[in-house]
């Protein structure tokens, strides 16, 4: 069975700090990962996805089968990343439903 | 290029009524998919949907649901006899064969 946990539910820092949402995952086989982020009264954003290997707005996460996570960080926070994240899980064929963790909502303070 | 159109974006039933909602996806992506979040909890999968074909509704419940996509035309999610624990945002996502999906913005259903 597919299963992704995000810990945090909230989870506050202060502007120009570090931050770092966790997001472990369990399944058996070739999992795809990705990161969603929902501004406030937006839809939901594709952030990153784990094979892309890239960094979007500062962000990057890294696949680490050995822990199966997914932390997604970024090493000094603005206030505009004031956000809900979601952990998402797929499989690694064509047309994949997604399993969501419960969501981290992120606020960055002045 | 418009992304994934989701309508009505707010609707109100009231018990034993039917819900439709409609979900145009991006165009050229062939993968559609219905996800729903309840109050205070993450999305929850509900049905794939390839061109005319259901590829997995495991997520749907087994009464009152269905989904369709028609070869024109946007895809449906219809709930039937609507009752009070249906209220959620439910929403589409579209991808291309292979690449993360894409969502709409959701529809948010309130059943009186």
């Amino acid at each position: 069975a597919q299963r992704v946990t995000q810990p945090e539910k909230l989870l506050s820092v202060f502007k120009g700090a570090p931050v770092e949402l966790k997001c472990n995952y369990s399944y058996s086989g070739s999992p795809e990962l990705f990161w969603y982020v929902q501004y406030s009264r937006q839809r939901l954003q594709l952030l990153l996805r784990h094979i892309s290997r890239e960094s979007i707005k500062g962000f990057t996460a890294d696949l680490n089968k050995g822990e199966t996570s997914f932390h997604l960080k970024k090493p000094f926070a603005q206030e505009e990343d004031s956000a809900m994240y979601y952990c998402a899980l797929g499989r690694e064929t064509s047309g994949s439903r997604l399993t969501f963790g419960e969501g981290t909502q992120l606020t960055v303070n002045p | 290029n418009a992304g994934v159109m989701q309508n009505p974006r707010h609707l109100v039933r009231r018990r034993g009524q039917e819900a439709r909602l409609r979900c145009s996806p991006v165009k050229g992506h062939s993968h559609v998919y219905w996800y729903r979040q309840l109050p205070e909890e993450g999305l929850k999968f509900m049905v794939y949907l390839q061109k005319e074909n259901i590829i997995d509704e495991s997520g749907m419940p087994k009464e009152r649901f269905s989904a369709e996509f028609p070869k024109e035309g946007p895809s449906i999610l219809r709930i039937q006899q609507v009752v009070r624990g249906d209220s959620a945002a439910y929403f589409c996502a579209s991808s291309p064969d292979r690449g993360g999906q894409y969502f709409g913005p959701g529809t948010r259903l309130t059943v009186l």
